[in-house]
């Protein structure tokens, strides 16, 4: 069975910094593109970022460049988000996703909370 | 950046009832159109991508539809777990985007 679970959200101070892991298990890690999605509280979904499977390619929604950072880790089968340079408007639940496309997220962490406030 | 409309916001229907909610595109997204089903405090689950195909374990009453720049997700008979959010995306083009959602709720 696939099973994504994120950690590392929490309440960050505007200007801090976060790193998102997104542990993997139940298929092969390394034979996948991975994805990060996020979503403020009662809003639509967000793509952020994705990267491909050995990490060469990475892309990140233009609002993020530069800020945001998508890694990944196949011997650890996790995926990474730095956050850098919190704004209040990066508040949202985020989600970790198998991706089989690209762009297409099959299966779905079950987030976790980024809360960006002073 | 390609922005997908959903229509309409708010669909109300009874348990039995078909529901048809669409997903227009501002421009040509070829077949590379998903629907996800997101419920109150859950992940999004995909239901279909590329635009007609079932992901896996996804009952044969949703299908979805179309090509370009008009799409349909279809619920034949609705039942009670289906009442909840639906979002289109795209991968033709980065950013991948989302519509807004179309809510379905119980008439």
């Amino acid at each position: 069975e696939v099973q994504l679970v994120e950690s590392g959200g929490g309440l960050v101070q505007p200007g801090g910094s976060l790193r998102l892991s997104c542990a993997a298990s139940g298929f092969t890690f390394s034979s996948y593109w991975m994805t990060w999605v996020r979503q403020a509280p009662g809003k639509g979904l967000e793509w952020v970022a994705n990267i491909k499977e050995d990490g060469s390619e990475k892309y990140y929604v233009d609002s993020l460049k530069g800020r945001f950072t998508i890694s990944r880790d196949n011997a650890k089968n996790s995926l990474y988000l730095q956050m850098n340079s919190l704004r209040a408007e990066d508040t949202a639940v985020y989600y970790c996703a198998r991706d089989i496309g690209p762009g297409i997220g099959d299966n779905w962490g079950q987030g976790t909370l980024v809360t960006v406030s002073s | 950046e390609i922005v997908l409309t959903q229509s309409p916001a708010t669909l109300s229907l009874s348990p039995g009832e078909r529901a048809t909610l669409s997903c227009r595109a501002s421009q040509s997204v070829s077949s590379y159109l998903a629907w996800y089903q997101q419920k109150p405090g859950q992940a999004p689950r995909l239901l279909i991508y590329d635009a007609s195909n079932r992901a896996t374990g996804i009952p044969g009453r949703f299908s979805g539809s179309g090509s370009g720049t008009d799409f349909t997700l279809t619920i034949s008979s609705l039942e009670p777990e289906d009442f909840a959010v639906y979002y289109c995306q795209q991968r033709s083009n980065w950013p991948y985007t989302f519509g807004q959602g179309t809510k379905l709720e119980i008439k």
